[in-house]
């Protein structure tokens, strides 16, 4: 497995605004994950986030919304732009430490209120 | 596309109870399958898996064996304690790694 952290752990935020949310891991991976988790439901993917191109998009989630930098095998950031109260979720990010395993291991998750 | 269904909570049992929370899937291909576990108040982890069928995966007394005949993956323990409560999700994992989960199954157990 992998130790994963995320910053900040949970925000209060009023619509309209952007926050960025950060990934770390503590060894190098290839693939890293965002997903959401909506108020008592289950996780959705967002995206995979891609180690120097463009994260590929989940349908139903857009580059202008979520747009997400992976600048490294150790980094992620996604941020959540022009924010409404829908968007009051809990991010988590996930990675596969071992390729072709499928196994992932999931960050604490951010908790987001839009007030 | 790919999808997971799994049975609807809260399920409600007392201590040293056998729990079976089922789950089946619809996939092409053939997927990783898992059970990830959400305890009150921490992040979710990984319970258990299996990648072909057949295939038993195990941990912390829990089981659940891949079923292709029944394209099921039906996570069961055979004595619960109250330290097991938590939300259970199933998940499938598709060729590119990308995970489907379950609506998920909350578990209370009751001393």
């Amino acid at each position: 497995s992998a130790v994963i952290s995320q910053k900040p752990s949970r925000d209060i935020c009023q619509r309209g605004t952007s926050l960025t949310i950060q990934c770390q891991v503590d060894s190098q991976v290839t693939m890293m994950f965002w997903y959401r988790q909506q108020p008592g439901q289950s996780l959705t993917l967002i995206a995979t986030a891609n180690q120097g191109s463009e994260a590929t998009y989940e349908s139903g989630f857009v580059i202008d919304k979520f747009p997400i930098s992976r600048p490294n095998l150790t980094f992620s950031t996604l941020t959540v732009s022009n924010m409404s109260p829908e968007d009051s979720s809990i991010y988590l990010c996930s990675v596969e430490t071992a390729s072709g395993t499928y196994e992932q291991y999931f960050g604490p998750g951010t908790r987001l209120t839009v007030t | 596309g790919d999808s997971v269904t799994q049975m609807e909570g809260p399920v409600t049992l007392s201590e040293e109870a056998f729990l079976t929370i089922n789950c089946t899937y619809t996939a092409t291909g053939y997927p990783s399958l898992f059970w990830y576990v959400q305890y009150p108040g921490e992040g979710l982890q990984l319970l258990l898996k299996a990648t072909k069928a057949d295939d038993k995966g195990s941990n912390k007394g829990f089981e659940a064996t891949y079923r292709k005949e029944t394209t099921s993956f039906h996570l069961e323990k055979g004595s619960v304690q109250v330290s097991d409560s938590a939300v259970y999700f199933c998940a499938l994992s598709d060729s590119w790694g990308k995970l489907q989960f379950g609506a998920g199954t909350q578990v209370v157990v009751t001393p």
